[in-house]
């Protein structure tokens, strides 16, 4: 089946801070979504894109769509410590389908 | 409007034993689809469901079965359970199903944590 590969699998961030993660597929997909589950809750919606090369902001989140549209990048500017969590980027196969990459876990530095 | 709810959100449960997890989604959704993350396995698609009929299904085992009632609530099962059946079962919710992906959201409950002893 399809798999996503997802890096990097962690990364630690300083309050201020820009990090950027990304996602990457051998096969073309029409839609890329990015998603954040926080402790204890289930992934929330951050970005969805449609479309090959579209760039979307949402807030100090920036997400885009490879112009292959086999990977996707999200950024997240001037970090905060709430921004702590587990990204998710997927795909939406036929229906509801989505299938996920393995997950970015975003840590805050000790 | 009230989100996705999952009951219960926490289960033990030995092995062989089965397992009822259910799902109410959002108010006017009318499809529902139920993933499970391990640590190693990650977030996996089990089965989606619109309108009482099953339109979608992952790569597990018959063990795992669902339905969709008429008021769209759902249930999933788990019959035989293993070890590794352990996991947070996600419910989501979405208010189409298209055979080709549309651009709908889906919304996600707070899972329910099963633990198999």
């Amino acid at each position: 089946g399809q798999q996503l590969n997802q890096s990097p699998q962690s990364m630690f961030i300083q309050e201020g801070e820009d990090v950027s993660m990304n996602c990457t597929s051998s096969s073309i997909f029409n839609t890329w979504l990015w998603y954040k589950q926080d402790p204890g809750e289930g992934p929330v919606l951050l970005i969805a894109l449609y479309k090959a090369g579209e760039l979307t902001s949402n807030g100090r989140l920036t997400a885009q769509f490879g112009i292959t549209r086999k990977d996707s990048f999200l950024n997240i500017s001037a970090s905060i410590p709430s921004d702590v969590g587990i990204y998710f980027c997927a795909i939406k196969a036929a229906g509801n389908k989505l299938t996920f990459g393995g997950g970015t876990r975003v840590l805050v530095k000790p | 409007k009230a989100g996705v709810t999952q009951t219960p959100r926490y289960l033990i449960k030995t092995r062989g034993q089965q397992v009822t997890l259910s799902c109410s989604p959002i108010s006017g959704h009318r499809s529902v689809s139920w993933y499970q993350q391990t640590p190693g396995q990650g977030l996996q698609f089990l089965f989606e469901y619109f309108s009482e009929t099953q339109r979608n299904k992952g790569n597990f085992p018959g063990r795992f079965s669902g339905r969709q009632f008429s008021n769209s609530r759902s249930e999933m099962n788990v019959s035989t359970l293993e070890l590794g059946d352990s996991a947070l079962y996600l419910c989501a919710s979405s208010s189409m199903f298209y055979r080709r992906e549309g651009r709908n959201t889906q919304y996600f409950g707070p899972g329910t944590r099963l633990t198999v002893l």
